[in-house]
């Protein structure tokens, strides 16, 4: 079954630290660029990174609301995507969805996976 | 950043019936060097993900039934449900993918009535 199982959410105190994982399967992880997009009541469905088929740095981009907090990265071999989350606030409180990219950078979302809760507060 | 600007934000139709939904971009998210537009449509159910029904404005995912279409180009663009089933109860949205970041509507909540 082609599938994306997030795992890592949960509750955590403002300025923590969280890293979320993505364990993809039933199709070839390595040929699909990744990423990370969030929901939440008060702003709806929020992009929040990408990254490339290698993973390379160059190829990151993330919302300027994450940008120096949050890290993406994938490992291949073990068909797995992460967000590393620090210097959490509340207004990151969502539920995170690990989304493949259809055709490479710029293309729409064909697979989404159930997603994981991520709250922010003391 | 693109904004979307759907309309209605919710819509109560009656089984059977047609229901329409717009979206308003604030740039035109058609690409001349490839003559498609940039825009998707995602259903979303209670306590599900969303789920992709169309792209290329007009293009209908696999799977995804026939009474689901898209139209508009530029920067109007509308999904309508020709014949509306209990099934379709859910939150639709749009999206552009031409430019980073990608951005989603505010959605619409569709109803039976």
């Amino acid at each position: 079954e082609v599938q994306l199982v997030e795992a890592g959410g949960g509750l955590v105190q403002p300025g923590g630290s969280l890293r979320l994982s993505c364990v993809a399967s039933g199709f070839t992880f390595s040929n699909y660029w990744m990423q990370w997009v969030r929901q939440s009541p008060e702003k709806g469905l929020v992009w929040v990174s990408r990254l490339n088929t290698e993973g390379t740095d160059r190829s990151k981009s993330y919302a300027d609301s994450v940008k120096g907090r949050f890290t993406i990265s994938r490992d291949n071999a073990k068909n797995t995507l992460y967000l590393q989350m620090n210097s959490l606030r509340a207004d990151d409180t969502a539920i995170y969805y690990c989304v493949r990219v259809k055709l490479g950078a710029m293309s729409f979302f064909d697979l989404w996976g159930q997603g994981t809760l991520v709250t922010v507060s003391s | 950043d693109i904004v979307l600007t759907q309309s209605p934000d919710s819509l109560a139709v009656s089984l059977g019936e047609r229901a329409t939904i717009n979206c308003k971009s604030s740039q035109s998210i058609f690409y001349s060097s490839n003559n498609y537009d940039y825009l998707a449509w995602y259903q979303q159910k209670p306590r599900q993900p969303p789920k992709l029904l169309i792209y290329w404005a007009s293009t209908r995912e696999s799977g995804v039934p026939d009474r689901f279409s898209g139209s508009g180009s530029g920067t109007d663009f509308t999904l309508t449900i020709s014949s509306l089933q209990a099934e379709d109860v859910a939150t639709y949205y749009c999206q552009q993918y031409l430019s980073t970041p990608p951005t989603f509507g505010q959605g619409t909540k569709m109803e039976i009535k």
